[in-house]
């Protein structure tokens, strides 16, 4: 499979648990993308990397979320401290500098 | 600020029908992107076709055409000769700036649903 690839696909846990969700990008692709979405809404932007720089953060991730790209290739998205509000899809998605962006198929999260 | 409005929240069209899906947007660059997303219940966000704000034609991908009216600020897709398959979420998206980062601001979405 040559998609991007996002684990778990669902993740429920208890409100003040940390979760990390990892993104597996298409292998050519230099530039990550974090967004989130929740019931009945459009995607909305959360990071973004360039290699292993992280190049701009949304004032939508807020100081519990954490992103990492260390080796320029796969991303973890930690939450810690999750709250109800967290629950939602997180779609990662990749693209080279000048091609549209290429999504995966998201990881449902619920905060019980 | 940039937004997009998407104002049919769902449509309901007979297969093999033509269907169009609003879209209008707000940015005050002159130099933006437009873009149409596909989200079946699977979740994946599928790209659909890509319109730039300077590209004097309207963009086309096979069924897919998107109608650019700049003045109007309306970036429509249209759907010809529609499938069952077509039946999903559709997302109208923006970009402002042509080059850079791919912060795209999403509409509402549209829910299609196509009835044999």
């Amino acid at each position: 499979d040559t998609g991007v690839s996002q684990d778990p696909r669902h993740k429920i846990t208890k409100r003040g648990q940390n979760v990390t969700f990892r993104c597996d990008p298409i292998s050519e692709h230099n530039r990550l993308y974090w967004y989130r979405q929740t019931l009945g809404q459009g995607p909305e932007f959360l990071t973004y990397f360039q290699n292993e720089a992280q190049l701009e953060k949304s004032r939508l991730l807020s100081d519990r979320f954490s992103a990492e790209r260390p080796k320029g290739s796969f991303s973890t998205l930690e939450i810690q401290r999750t709250e109800q509000g967290d629950s939602a899809m997180y779609l990662c998605a990749s693209s080279l500098v000048s091609t549209s962006l290429f999504f995966g198929s998201g990881t449902q999260l619920s905060v019980l | 600020a940039q937004k997009i409005t998407q104002t049919q929240p769902g449509m309901f069209v007979q297969e093999k029908e033509a269907v169009t899906l609003d879209c209008t947007y707000d940015t005050s660059d002159p130099s933006y992107g437009l873009f149409w997303y596909k989200q079946p219940s699977s979740g994946e966000m599928i790209f659909l076709i890509y319109q730039g704000s300077y590209d004097q034609q309207n963009a086309t991908e096979g069924r897919y055409s998107l109608n650019f009216q700049k003045a109007r600020k309306s970036a429509n897709l249209v759907i010809s000769a529609s499938q069952l398959g077509d039946s999903a979420m559709y997302f109208c998206a923006m970009r402002e700036g042509l080059q850079g980062a791919q912060k795209l601001v999403f509409g509402q979405g549209t829910r299609l649903t196509i009835n044999p």
